[in-house]
């Protein structure tokens, strides 16, 4: 069965500097890989999803991430803080040509300071 | 990707009462899901709901408690029966278009849910 584990539960930068959050996951097969995003009081969002073509994906609002394969990671970064960024961020993992669930990580909580 | 609304956006309801909670699609969608969100946790799956078939539960829902419709493509219910504290939490529904979407979903707004 697959899993997801995001590293840090809250994370904390300054406007301006870099987003980094983690996502590695557990799959037996290939999988498709997703980061959502959800605003107070809102649903989810989608910010980008890997699906097997190019290991480094560009999502919404300026955001990236990469497939590593080796490191069975998938962390999400943004070069640039904005204060809009602020929110929950959540790392999905399903299989390709298997079942179509999602199965999410426990969210990451970031904050970004004026 | 398809707009999904969600009715009601929140409610305040009773120990022992039952709310059922819509989504609506605005196109054809092939699967639905439904997911609870605890306060402060992350997504859980409840279940999956294909039009013309009984929805398939996850493993620690059950039917008696949170049963489900499919009428068409464009609608689910989720009805959380027999309230308690334990099932505050927000209700999401999601769709997914089928075939070569690589699974990606898309959410609706949620339910925010307390139960006194």
């Amino acid at each position: 069965a697959q899993s997801v584990t995001q590293l840090g539960s809250h994370v904390s930068v300054s406007e301006g500097a870099l987003v980094l959050l983690r996502c590695n996951y557990s799959s037996s097969v290939p999988p498709y890989l997703f980061w959502y995003v959800q605003y107070p009081n809102q649903g989810l969002q989608l910010l980008l999803k890997y699906t097997s073509a190019a290991t480094l994906v560009k999502g919404i609002n300026g955001f990236e991430a990469e497939f590593k394969k080796s490191e069975t990671s998938f962390h999400l970064t943004k070069p640039s803080a904005h204060m809009s960024d602020a929110a929950e961020y959540f790392c999905a993992v399903s299989l390709q040509g298997g079942s179509e669930k999602l199965v999410f990580g426990k969210g990451t909580k970031l904050t970004v300071n004026p | 990707s398809a707009v999904i609304s969600q009715k009601p956006s929140r409610d305040i309801c009773q120990r022992g009462t039952s709310l059922t909670i819509q989504c609506q699609v605005d196109s054809q969608v092939t699967m639905m899901f439904w997911y609870r969100q605890q306060p402060g946790q992350s997504l859980t799956l409840i279940a999956t709901a294909n039009q013309g078939s009984e929805a398939t539960y996850e493993s620690g829902f059950v039917i008696d408690k949170f049963p489900i419709s499919r009428p068409n493509l464009t609608f689910s219910t989720l009805t959380v029966s027999n309230m308690s504290p334990e099932d505050s939490s927000i209700y999401l529904c999601s769709d997914q278009q089928g075939l070569g979407s690589y699974n990606e979903q898309f959410f609706g707004p949620g339910t925010r849910l307390t139960v006194l």
